[in-house]
C-alpha cells in the first residue's frame, strides 16, 4: 500500500466548477504540501500545512491530522487551473502521492 | 540566484557513461532533495540531506547512483555507468527546515533533462 494515496487520479470538470481532490497518508508527518505541475513546467508549492485550513485565493487547502487527510478545494476553477496537483507529506523525507491531474474545460 | 538552480538543463548521453547533475540550493536552506520523474510518471524520491545528520539515501534505485553535498550548500547527483531506464527529469528541492513554519516552504528546481541513449 502507498503512503500517500491521491484521488481522483483524472479529473475533468467545466469552467466554473468546485473541484476537490483528496490524499491520504499513513505515516507521521511534520508537514503536508499541495503542489502544482504543469505539463513541462517546473514544480510550485501551494500549501504547506500540518493542521486547520490555509486559503489562498480560489485554493483552499483543509487537513485532519486524527483522520490522516487533506483535501485541495478549488473554487469558480478555470482551464487555466489544469495541471497536476501533488500531495506530498513531510516524515522528514518527502513522500509524493502519485498526483491528480486536472483538466478545466471552457 | 533567488531559487533553486540545476545544470545541466537537458543531458543527452551514451548507454555507459557517468554523468554529474548539480543543484545550488537557495542560500540558508538546510534541507536538499532529489527527486526523478520519468515520462508520465510520478516522483520519485531519490536522497534526502538535512543539516550534518547523515543523508536519507533510502531512495536509490541501485548502487549506481550516489549524492554528494558539500558544505552544506552545492549537492551532485552522480550515475555511473548509465542506462536507458535512466531517462528522467532529474528535479532538485530546498527548503529551508521541516515542519509547517511558512520558512519551510520547498522550492523545486526546474529540473535536469536526461537522455540515455
Amino acid at each position: 500500500k502507498n503512503e500517500v494515496e491521491q484521488s481522483p487520479q483524472n479529473l475533468t470538470a467545466q469552467e466554473g466548477e468546485f473541484i476537490t481532490i483528496n490524499c491520504s497518508y499513513s505515516v507521521g508527518i511534520s508537514a503536508l504540501h499541495w503542489l502544482q505541475q504543469h505539463p513541462g513546467g517546473g514544480i510550485v508549492s501551494l500549501f504547506m500545512l500540518s493542521s486547520g485550513k490555509k486559503k489562498h485565493g480560489r485554493l483552499i487547502a483543509t487537513i485532519n491530522i486524527q483522520e490522516k487527510h487533506s483535501s485541495l478545494h478549488i473554487t469558480a476553477s478555470h482551464p487555466r487551473d489544469s495541471a497536476v496537483y501533488i500531495c506530498a507529506v513531510n516524515p522528514g523525507n518527502l513522500i509524493f502521492g502519485k498526483g491528480t491531474k486536472l483538466s478545466v474545460k471552457p | 540566484g533567488a531559487g533553486v538552480s540545476q545544470s545541466p538543463s537537458n543531458k543527452v548521453t551514451e548507454k555507459g557513461k557517468d554523468v554529474e547533475l548539480r543543484c545550488d540550493p537557495i542560500s540558508g536552506h538546510t534541507a536538499l532533495y532529489w527527486y526523478r520523474q520519468s515520462l508520465g510518471q510520478g516522483l520519485e524520491f531519490l536522497i534526502y540531506f538535512q543539516g550534518n545528520s547523515a543523508p536519507d539515501k533510502s531512495g536509490l534505485p541501485s548502487d549506481r547512483f550516489s549524492a554528494e553535498r558539500t558544505g552544506g550548500s552545492v549537492s551532485t547527483l552522480t550515475i555511473q555507468r548509465t542506462q536507458q531506464e535512466d531517462s528522467a527529469v532529474y528535479l532538485c528541492a530546498s527548503s529551508r527546515g521541516q515542519g509547517s513554519g511558512s520558512g519551510n516552504t520547498i522550492y523545486f528546481g526546474e529540473g535536469s533533462w536526461l537522455t540515455v541513449v
